[in-house]
């Protein structure tokens, strides 16, 4: 069975730091783009970070930048996200997710690939309070 | 970063009604759009992507149109178990950003 677990669910308070792992199985892990996203109370989604499928290339979103860190191990299946300098705005459900692609050909030199989060977790719960 | 608007922010509808959300980006995506449910405490799941491909296990009763900045999921007989938040995700490039969901409540 395809699946993302999550882990490091806390309460820390605020300035202080978390480790969240995303444990994957069923698939190849290795060969996939992997996001962070997270739903703060009553709120929509938000992507917060992706790592390319060798960890090659990171991205992360403004309101994170200089303080979260992804990562990933291929050798043992797992996504992390470092969290450091917390905030209250940082509180929120973490979920991980695949992304897969699909490759339409429209001639045969001209190729797209559609993206889209094909695999999540559960999601785990930051904290973030005093 | 593109963003993405969806409407309605809610609607109530009844068993069996046809119901239609719109999400419109700030820029053309072409069709590189998708579609997710998701239920109260659970994590989003994938309805459509690539604007109107339909995800494997997904009832026909949902579909998607739409390309360049436009687009619409449909369903076309609402069943009680639809009653969720909807959203839109662009994957057109990075960020990959989300509507601000459409909540589907029962009348």
């Amino acid at each position: 069975e395809v699946q993302l677990v999550e882990s490091g669910e806390g309460l820390v308070q605020p300035g202080g730091s978390l480790r969240l792992s995303c444990a994957a199985s069923g698939f190849t892990f290795s060969s996939y783009a992997m996001y962070w996203v997270r739903q703060a109370p009553g709120k929509g989604l938000e992507h917060v970070s992706v790592i390319s499928s060798n960890g090659g290339s990171t991205y992360y979103a403004d309101s994170v930048k200089g303080r979260f860190t992804v990562s990933r191990d291929n050798s043992k299946n797992t996504l992390y996200l470092q969290m450091g300098s917390l905030r209250a705005e940082d509180m929120a459900v973490y979920y991980c997710a695949r992304e897969s692609s699909v490759v339409v050909t429209a001639t045969p030199r001209k190729k797209y690939y559609y993206y889209y989060m094909d695999v999540w977790g559960k999601g785990t719960t930051v904290t973030v309070s005093s | 970063d593109i963003q993405m608007t969806q409407s309605p922010s809610s609607l109530s509808a009844s068993v069996r009604d046809r119901i239609t959300i719109t999400c419109r980006a700030s820029q053309s995506i072409s069709s590189y759009l998708n579609w997710y449910q998701q239920k109260p405490g659970k994590a989003p799941k994938l309805l459509i992507y690539a604007a109107s491909s339909l995800q494997s296990g997904v009832p026909s009763r949902f579909s998607g149109s739409g390309s360049g900045t436009d687009f619409t999921l449909t369903i076309s007989s609402l069943q009680p178990e639809d009653f969720a938040t909807y959203y839109c995700q662009q994957s057109y490039s990075t960020p990959r950003t989300f509507g601000q969901g459409t909540k589907v409540e029962i009348k």
